[in-house]
């Protein structure tokens, strides 16, 4: 198994320009989510998946856009990037949603700066 | 307010030496809790997960402990080596569904 994949590992985007964050995974998990993750912060939140066809919105969403139409694939989009969106983005999955003690998988990362 | 607090922020030790690293938090109601290590440049591995009836869970040379009325974990390292150096990053999940909390984490130092 490759596990959690995410593409591109680093990129470089001027205000305003649109992108999408790429990530996947072959363990046939249920529970798919984006976090980003700034200097002296822990991880936070931005969206989650419990399935195929079906998205929320964690602790920081603005700005961003998801969606799932396979289990393997979670895209995150960034509509209008901003210098605040400058971070590391991981994405993450899980077998299930319900039990929150099952292990969470995260992706290597894409370090995104806005210039 | 649900928050998670990790102490020291960062920590230098020697090869060979033992360290604890200390997590605090205020979520409730408690579910799970994780430690998960964080190489530079990648993303988090988890180390161990704790539920409220657990009170110690080890991996290796990593043990964490679990104080659910004190609401405080710790994270004990034993012998020391080079590639512990790393972020150690303390989670804890409540509130019902997949609610977490993630801590700003301890950034380990190792050094020959």
């Amino acid at each position: 198994n490759a596990g959690v994949t995410q593409t591109p590992k680093f990129q470089v985007l001027k205000t305003g320009q649109s992108m999408t964050l790429q990530c996947a995974q072959d363990m046939n998990h249920e529970y798919m989510s984006w976090y980003r993750q700034d200097p002296g912060m822990g991880l936070r939140l931005i969206h989650y998946s419990v399935g195929a066809g079906i998205t929320d919105q964690g602790e920081v969403p603005n700005g961003y856009n998801v969606s799932r139409s396979t289990t393997e694939d979670f895209p995150l989009r960034l509509l209008s990037a901003a210098p605040s969106q400058t971070s590391v983005y991981f994405c993450a999955s899980s077998y299930s949603w319900v039990e929150s003690s099952y292990e969470q998988y995260f992706g290597p990362g894409t370090r995104l700066t806005v210039t | 307010k649900n928050q998670v607090e990790q102490s020291p922020q960062s920590l230098i030790i020697l090869e060979g030496k033992n360290c604890t690293l200390q997590c605090n938090y205020t979520v409730s109601p408690f579910s799970n809790l994780r430690w998960y290590k964080q190489d530079t440049g990648r993303g988090p591995v988890s180390l161990t997960i704790m539920t409220f009836s657990e009170n110690t869970k080890s991996n290796g040379r990593y043990t964490a402990t679990l104080d659910a009325d004190t609401k405080q974990s710790s994270l004990h390292i034993t012998a020391s080596q080079l590639s512990d150096s790393a972020s150690y990053i303390c989670v804890v999940s409540g509130g019902g569904g997949f609610k977490t909390i993630f801590g700003a984490g301890t950034r380990l130092f190792v050094k020959a």
